[in-house]
């Protein structure tokens, strides 16, 4: 298994660009999840999905967005880029909640910084 | 709403000096808790939680976590540290009735050789 896969790993975007960070995992996971993290600031959850064209709103949604079309992909969208989306973006996946799976497996990051 | 907090930005110690990484948690309920540490460069690795049982939680790589409901602690502890566990840790709690997940802001581990 690859695991959880992110593409690409650095991009540099101009303001008002817009670019797709895709993320993909091969072990049939259910919940996906997008996350920003940002120097001293943890990690912000962005979108979530419990399956496929299923999405909701995290913490900090806005100036993203995202679609599940099927259960291995779960592209995030950005529209309009800002300088305060310079961030490491993480897709996460997870099996599920019971308490014997509940753990999320990340992907490697994608390094995003707007100029 | 549920949130942790990680009170140390970092945290040095000599190698072989047992280390402690400290969290502490606001949930209503039965929280869900959560370490995981992320290496530079790298995306974050679980190393272990607590659902329910036994308040000492043993995780990989030697890690454990102790669950103290009366200080609403989860601190992540090691008997021996080593270089390599140098890192970046970070306590999570899951959002009961969601599925979301609510990380700290992280401690950076420094273990000195």
């Amino acid at each position: 298994n690859a695991g959880v896969t992110q593409t690409p790993k650095f991009r540099i975007l101009k303001i008002g660009q817009s670019m797709t960070l895709q993320c993909t995992q091969d072990m049939n996971h259910n919940y996906m999840y997008w996350y920003r993290q940002d120097p001293g600031m943890g990690l912000k959850l962005i979108y979530y999905s419990v399956g496929a064209g299923i999405t909701d709103k995290g913490e900090v949604p806005n100036g993203y967005n995202v679609s599940r079309s099927t259960t291995e992909d779960f592209p995030l969208r950005l529209e309009l880029a800002a300088p305060s989306q310079t961030s490491v973006y993480f897709c996460a996946s997870n099996p599920g909640t019971e308490s014997s799976t509940d753990t999320q497996y990340f992907g490697p990051g994608t390094r995003l910084t707007v100029l | 709403a549920q949130s942790v907090a990680q009170p140390e930005d970092q945290v040095n110690v000599a190698e072989g000096n047992p280390l402690t990484v400290k969290c502490t948690y606001s949930v209503s309920g039965n929280p869900y808790l959560f370490w995981y540490v992320q290496y530079p460069n790298r995306g974050l690795q679980f190393l272990l939680k607590y659902i329910t049982g036994d308040n000492l939680v043993k995780g990989s790589y030697g890690f454990e976590a102790e669950f103290n409901k009366s200080q609403t602690s989860f601190h992540l502890k090691k008997p021996s540290a080593l270089v390599s566990d140098s890192a970046l840790y970070f306590c999570a709690v899951r959002d009961i009735g969601t599925y979301k997940y609510i990380f700290g802001t992280g401690t950076r581990l420094k273990v000195l050789a």
